[in-house]
């Protein structure tokens, strides 16, 4: 069975840094890209950043470009995002997912973690 | 970036047969995706490329469309079917709709 683990969320100070952690198993973990979205409370989900299979290539939305990084660690079947400068506006759910590539054009994510909630707030 | 838009709600009866839209601010060809998320949970893929029903999901469940028009069909609607349906497009970046709450009477 396909299982994401988010750890490390938690309340931070505007401007401080924080990692989430996903922990995956069930599945080789080093044949996937992954990627993270977010849910601000009562909202709906935004795309965060996408790493490759082997960590690569890296994909972020512009909101987050030069804050956060999305990085993986093949032999821990683990995924992260580091994030930092942290604002109000990043208060959110954040969800690991694994993408995968379906009929040979459709990228979509297939399994989600529980999530790690994240707030900012002073 | 390209936008999609989505009822906000729906009410409907179980037994009855209930369509969500998504409309695009431009074509996306196939590439339209729909999620599940019941309250408290993570979302679900439930329908890939449009109209391919994710392996495990139920037949009640069906999508169409291409370009910029798509629907999620689920007939019959099931007591279990409450939950907030989101459709997401890969076709020029990923971007999702903000969610269409579906209520079962």
């Amino acid at each position: 069975e396909v299982q994401l683990v988010e750890s490390g969320g938690g309340l931070v100070q505007p401007g401080r840094s924080m990692k989430l952690s996903c922990a995956a198993s069930g599945f080789t973990f080093s044949n996937y890209g992954m990627a993270w979205v977010r849910q601000a409370p009562t909202k709906g989900l935004e795309w965060v950043a996408t790493i490759s299979y082997d960590g690569s290539s890296t994909y972020y939305r512009d909101s987050v470009k030069g804050r956060f990084t999305i990085s993986r660690d093949n032999a821990k079947s683990t995924l992260y995002l580091q994030m930092n400068s942290l604002r109000s506006e990043d208060t959110a759910t954040y969800y690991c997912t694994r993408v995968v590539l379906r009929s040979r054009y459709y990228y979509v994510m297939d399994a989600w973690g529980q999530g790690a909630s994240v707030t900012v707030s002073s | 970036d390209t936008v999609l838009t989505q009822s906000p709600a729906l009410a409907v009866s179980p037994g009855e047969r209930v369509t969500i839209s998504c409309r695009a601010s431009e074509s996306v060809s196939t590439g339209m995706h729909w999620y599940q998320q019941k309250p408290g949970q993570q979302p679900k893929l439930l329908i890939y490329g449009a109209s391919n029903l994710e392996s495990g999901v139920p037949a009640r469940f069906s999508g169409s469309g291409s370009g910029t028009d798509f629907t999620l069909t689920i007939d019959p609607v099931e007591a279990d079917d409450t939950a907030t349906y989101f459709c997401q497009q890969s076709w020029n970046d990923l971007t999702f709709g903000s969610g269409t709450k579906l209520e079962i009477k």
